[in-house]
């Protein structure tokens, strides 16, 4: 298993446009979570998902981004209508079912995708 | 609401000296406390945890300690190397993590 895998690892779009970020999870992780990252800033939670369940969204994320997870692999993360507050880097990671440990829920993360929109 | 703070952006820190990050947070329900960290085009990567029923934690050159009447944990890098040098985020765990903002550490030759 090569990880968490994220494409594309760069976008550059006009405000106005449609963009989509894929990502692929490792293959025995059922949990996969969407995080933005802007600069100066850590990780912000967006949105997760138990196999295609989402169970999650944050409250502030707006009506123009939407996730999904179809067959409880893979998913994709759509923004409509770009703004220019939409430029950082869209971080997806997955873990472990939950309580298949007795530690922590490590979340492992892809290299991102870096999203600019002018 | 930031319920997990990293309150130094920035640490430098000569080689083979102790590196010191410090994560204050709020909320009394987290369970488990992560490190991170993170290098330049790259996703973070985990380092270590803590319990929140525990107050230390050890793993090679890195110890977590947690004091939970404080809600203040750090993480001790020691002896600390140039290759340590990159962003660290301390999480706080619920269903997901919540990252504080990070601390950029530079570990100078």
């Amino acid at each position: 298993d090569t990880g968490v895998s994220q494409d594309p690892r760069h976008k550059i779009t006009k405000r106005g446009q449609n963009v989509t970020f894929r990502c692929d999870p490792i293959s025995e992780h059922n949990r996969l979570y969407w995080y933005r990252q802007t600069l100066g800033q850590g990780p912000e939670f967006l949105t997760y998902f138990q196999n295609e369940a989402q169970l999650e969204k944050s409250r502030l994320l707006s009506d123009r981004f939407s996730a999904e997870r179809p067959k409880g692999s893979f998913s994709t993360l759509e923004i409509q209508r770009t703004e220019q507050g939409d430029s950082a880097m869209y971080l997806c990671a997955s873990s472990l079912p939950f309580g298949s440990s007795s530690g922590a829920n490590v979340l492992t993360f892809g290299a991102g995708s870096r999203l600019t929109v002018l | 609401d930031q319920q997990v703070k990293q309150n130094s952006p920035s640490l430098s820190v000569q080689e083979g000296r102790i590196s010191i990050l410090n994560c204050d947070y709020t909320n009394s329900m987290f369970d488990y406390f992560l490190w991170y960290k993170k290098y330049p085009a790259e996703g973070p990567t985990f380092l270590i945890s803590i319990s929140s029923i525990k107050d230390k934690n050890e793993d090679g050159r890195f110890t977590v300690f947690l004091n939970k009447s404080a809600k203040h944990l750090s993480l001790h890098i020691v002896p600390s190397q140039p290759g340590d040098s990159a962003v660290y985020f301390c999480a706080a765990s619920e269903d997901k993590l919540v990252f504080g903002a990070g601390t950029i550490l530079r570990v100078k030759s």
